[in-house]
């Protein structure tokens, strides 16, 4: 299960409050991601980071952020929560080869956790 | 901007038929396609990586197909069993790990 470790696994928040999301690795993999999952949407990307403090935006980053202060934990913070953030979110390592579109590249293939059920109401 | 489809969205079949599961994507750009299987409530699991220089892999009676330059792939399952039943998604790699599914085809294998 490539170590991936998702907390909490089911949250109801009220809206207008914070919300933080943990993903926690134990194989030391530089690549991580979060992805929301809607029904007639499937699966799209948050955020994601290639390391320590290097994060960046995916499809549909507005009102969430992340942080990455240790290999192993990637945080998903929803700044303000609202009724169409509920959704299932999950957390993906990539293990592979190199990084960025280089010539001759390999891809990487993704491991994903449990996932976490959040509802705003 | 990449798109990927699947199709069909739902499908049952009794078991033991052989059946093929369809995953197109817009843009040859990619890297790789992964097949992945969810069963409900639960996280995606990995079951089959096609590099893009790959045309098929094998992994028990699950066999992936990959043809880039027609932007199409196929998922074959031999021999279904109830305890196939789930949801299998595909998805192409353009960047990084970043990864762009289909919607799913949800599968049930009938007794």
């Amino acid at each position: 299960d490539a170590g991936i470790t998702q907390s909490p696994r089911h949250k109801v928040t009220e809206t207008g409050t914070p919300v933080t999301l943990r993903c926690h690795q134990t194989e030391n993999h530089r690549y991580m991601y979060w992805y929301r999952q809607d029904p007639g949407h499937g699966l799209r990307l948050i955020h994601y980071s290639y390391g320590v403090k290097d994060t960046d935006k995916g499809e549909v980053s507005d009102g969430y952020s992340v942080s990455r202060s240790k290999t192993e934990d990637f945080l998903l913070t929803l700044e303000s929560a609202t009724s169409s953030q509920t959704s299932v979110y999950f957390c993906a390592i990539s293990v592979g080869s190199g990084r960025g579109r280089m010539k001759g590249r390999t891809g990487t293939e993704a491991f994903f956790g449990q996932g976490t059920r959040l509802t705003v109401v | 901007k990449q798109e990927v489809t699947q199709i069909p969205a739902a499908l049952s079949v009794p078991e033991g038929e052989n059946l093929v599961l369809n995953c197109s994507f817009t843009d040859s750009a990619i890297y790789n396609l992964q097949w992945f299987r969810q069963d409900p409530g639960k996280g995606l699991t990995s079951l089959l990586l096609i590099q893009s220089s790959q045309r098929e892999q094998t992994s028990g009676r699950l066999n992936a197909s990959l043809d880039k330059s027609s932007g199409r792939s196929t998922l074959y399952i031999a021999a279904s069993q109830p305890g196939d039943s789930a949801t299998y998604l595909c998805a192409v790699e353009q960047d990084t790990g970043k990864l762009i599914f289909g919607q799913g085809t949800t599968l049930q294998v009938k007794p």
